[in-house]
């Protein structure tokens, strides 16, 4: 199946630093990117979709000033944490989405691990 | 979007056969099933996919009664690292504005 990496794998962080999270699909054009967050012992929240070349779409309670997200080409999204607090530690996932022969096909990547200190 | 819900937790032992039941009330006609596996600090891994009846592949079997308002994701022989948390999402299989929503998933621990 198709490959989605993420960079880094975790990140341990100072307090009012940002952190860059880059998502990026291997050996595919994805044709929207996804990202999640996930808090210890509890499901996948979305928090934006974006596709190439445009604003991502963020869910209701994400703030997008303080959640970057850059979709610059088909193959690679960047999730930003700015100005991060310890309440934004927690386990980002990014999913990545090709449309092939008319289905669609969604492939996740393995995650980074944010530490906010 | 089509809400699921399944069991929060699950215990099996090794080499027994597990299932999973999930239901998706008002999942639409042209949604499909899929679940998925997840184990901690990973990201979650594609398990199975179907639409109607049965379906099975080299990890697992899925099945899903005549009005699609559940589906039981089957494991047969579970083994200690089968240990994970499983998900099903329901969702169309084409088209662009399917955004994949997770629900709490079900924790499987499988006992020695």
């Amino acid at each position: 199946g198709a490959v989605v990496s993420q960079h880094p794998s975790r990140v341990i962080c100072k307090s009012g630093t940002s952190v860059k999270i880059e998502c990026r699909s291997l050996d595919f054009q994805a044709t929207t990117m996804f990202w999640y967050r996930q808090f210890p012992k509890q499901s996948l929240m979305l928090m934006a979709t974006s596709n190439e070349g445009s604003k991502a779409t963020y869910e209701q309670g994400v703030e997008k000033d303080k959640f970057l997200i850059n979709h610059a080409s088909l193959t690679l999204s960047t999730l930003t944490v700015t100005s991060a607090h310890p309440e934004d530690s927690s386990f980002y996932i990014c999913s990545a989405r090709v449309e092939l022969a008319g289905d669609n096909e969604q492939f996740f990547g393995p995650g980074t691990r944010l530490t906010v200190l | 979007l089509a809400k699921t819900t399944q069991p929060i937790s699950m215990d099996s032992y090794e080499g027994q056969e597990v299932n999973i039941t999930c239901s998706h009330n008002n999942i639409a006609t042209n949604d499909y099933i899929t679940w998925y596996q997840q184990f901690p600090s990973q990201g979650p891994r594609f398990i199975i996919q179907g639409y109607k009846t049965k379906v099975t592949n080299e990890v697992a079997s899925l099945f899903i009664p005549a009005d699609r308002k559940s589906s039981t994701l089957s494991l047969p022989r579970v083994s200690l690292s089968d240990t994970a948390v499983y998900y099903c999402l329901v969702g169309p299989a084409s088209g662009g504005s399917y955004i994949p929503t997770f629900g709490r998933g079900t924790s499987l621990i499988v006992h020695p």
